[in-house]
């Protein structure tokens, strides 16, 4: 399985800009197609999509979310952090089955 | 707008099994698949499988099958996951997930599944 490493914390204050990293075991990019996905959770809530296919905002999402990377390597961009962005981050490949998970980032605030 | 709605917790003895619901809505039922995820503080996220909600095909992460057996009632729009022979691992939570398309793009609420003797 393709294993998803990301930062367990992340520690921001408002205003400023978040970057949570997620890195695959093996490229995740089908030509120019990167089948890395971002979704937010907050405490006692399901996920919700946030970007998919590295850089697409899904829908409802504010424009302060952003994606980026291919290959291995993947950003999350938050800017500027609100506090209603507390919640963990997690990031998900499609590119192999079975689909999986990172560990997830907690973002904080300092 | 797209809802997915789960059926409530489930306390069960080990040995034995579950069967939990996602009634979806906002959406015409058989245009996508339903996948199950597990998440528990330990492993995380784990993506367990997905049913083809029009032809009731069934596609299983290894880890789980064996374990998990998903259905679907088209005239409910309603897909089914019932777990067996459950053990203490088995406790989590489990999310139904619109999709994939490579992505789940609406989740259910979650059913935390509680396995205790």
């Amino acid at each position: 399985d393709i294993v998803l490493t990301q930062s367990p914390v992340l520690a921001v204050s408002l205003g400023q800009r978040a970057t949570i990293s997620c890195r695959a075991s093996q490229s995740v990019s089908i030509s120019s197609i990167n089948l890395m996905h971002w979704y937010q959770q907050k405490p006692g809530q399901q996920p919700k999509l946030l970007i998919y296919r590295a850089s697409n905002l899904a829908s409802g999402i504010p424009a302060r979310f952003s994606g980026s990377g291919s290959g291995t390597d993947f950003t999350l961009t938050i800017d500027p952090v609100q506090a209603d962005d507390i919640a963990a981050y997690y990031c998900q490949q499609s590119r192999e089955s079975p689909d999986t998970f990172g560990a997830g980032t907690k973002l904080e605030l300092k | 707008q797209v809802q997915l709605q789960q059926s409530g917790a489930e306390l069960a003895k080990p040995g034995s099994s579950v069967k939990i619901s996602c009634k979806a809505s906002g959406y015409t039922f058989t245009s996508y698949y339903i996948s199950w995820i597990k998440q528990t503080t330990g492993q995380g996220l784990e993506y367990i499988g997905y049913i083809n909600t029009g032809s009731g095909g069934t596609n299983y992460n290894e880890k789980f099958k064996g374990k998990a057996t998903l259905t679907v009632d088209k005239s409910s729009s309603t897909a089914f996951m019932q777990l067996s022979s459950l053990t203490p691992d088995d406790s989590a939570v489990y999310y139904c997930a619109r999709g994939p398309l490579d992505y789940f793009d609406y989740w259910g609420q979650g059913v935390m599944v509680t396995v205790s003797s």
